[in-house]
């Protein structure tokens, strides 16, 4: 099961950041959180990941708090192209690497 | 383009037919996951390779089911006596294991099958 709790959906203006919450209370201290998008009719897309520190990458930013229970992902300028289903995971420490999805956000970005 | 591909995007298929697919990932990748996204649910862990062995199935892999990855690079999964509940669309994906913790999967476009 999905370790991870996510709103069912949300929306935000367009240029305006978008911020999406994680809650992962039973998270461990090596499990690393790891963000994925999925937009319509496409397969899953990589877009951040972290295990104790924030993180900024070209399309997002990652703020973990300082227990790791939640996490916000924060799209700094959303565009219309960002209108997606966003997945927060929590992998699996395992050597498998696989990653077990939740429900997600689906998230709107308004004109 | 060098991502990971899925043959065919579509399926259609009647209910107790055989199905087919195929994935091909990024070269040099040495994992491919195989997952089951059915509407409006993320995507489902079914089962892994690392080179040609297969390390892992979810018990969503029924005995209708079977992957193979013979050499090391494309990917089978097949479908046996398909059933109506086995429409969805079939992810693959691939990573390289270059032993960090944040090696990403790149995912393909998956295969939507759907069975009359």
């Amino acid at each position: 099961d999905a370790k991870t709790t996510q709103p069912p959906s949300m929306d935000c203006a367009e240029g305006r950041a978008a911020n999406l919450p994680c809650n992962h209370s039973t998270i461990s201290g090596n499990e690393y959180v790891y963000w994925y998008r999925q937009i319509h009719s496409q397969g899953p897309q990589y877009i951040i990941h972290g295990l104790k520190n924030n993180e900024t990458n070209e399309m997002a930013s990652l703020i973990i708090t300082e227990d790791r229970k939640s996490s916000t992902l924060i799209l700094p300028h959303a565009t219309l192209r960002d209108t997606a289903v966003y997945y927060c995971i929590v992998r699996v420490t395992d050597s498998s690497y696989k990653l077990i999805f939740g429900s997600g956000t689906r998230l709107l970005v308004r004109p | 383009d060098t991502g990971v591909s899925q043959d065919p995007r579509h399926k259609i298929t009647k209910r107790g037919q055989n199905v087919t697919f195929r994935c091909d990932p990024i070269s040099e990748h040495n994992r491919l996951y195989w997952y089951r996204q059915t509407l409006g649910q993320g995507p489902e862990f079914l089962t892994y390779f690392q080179n040609e062995a297969q390390l892992e199935k979810s018990r969503l892999l029924s005995d209708r089911f079977s992957a193979e990855r013979p050499k090391g690079s494309f990917s089978t999964l097949e479908i046996q006596r398909t059933e109506q509940g086995d429409s969805a669309m079939y992810l693959c994906a691939s990573r390289h294991t270059s032993g960090g913790a944040g090696d990403e999967q790149f995912f393909g476009p998956g295969t939507r099958l759907t069975v009359l």
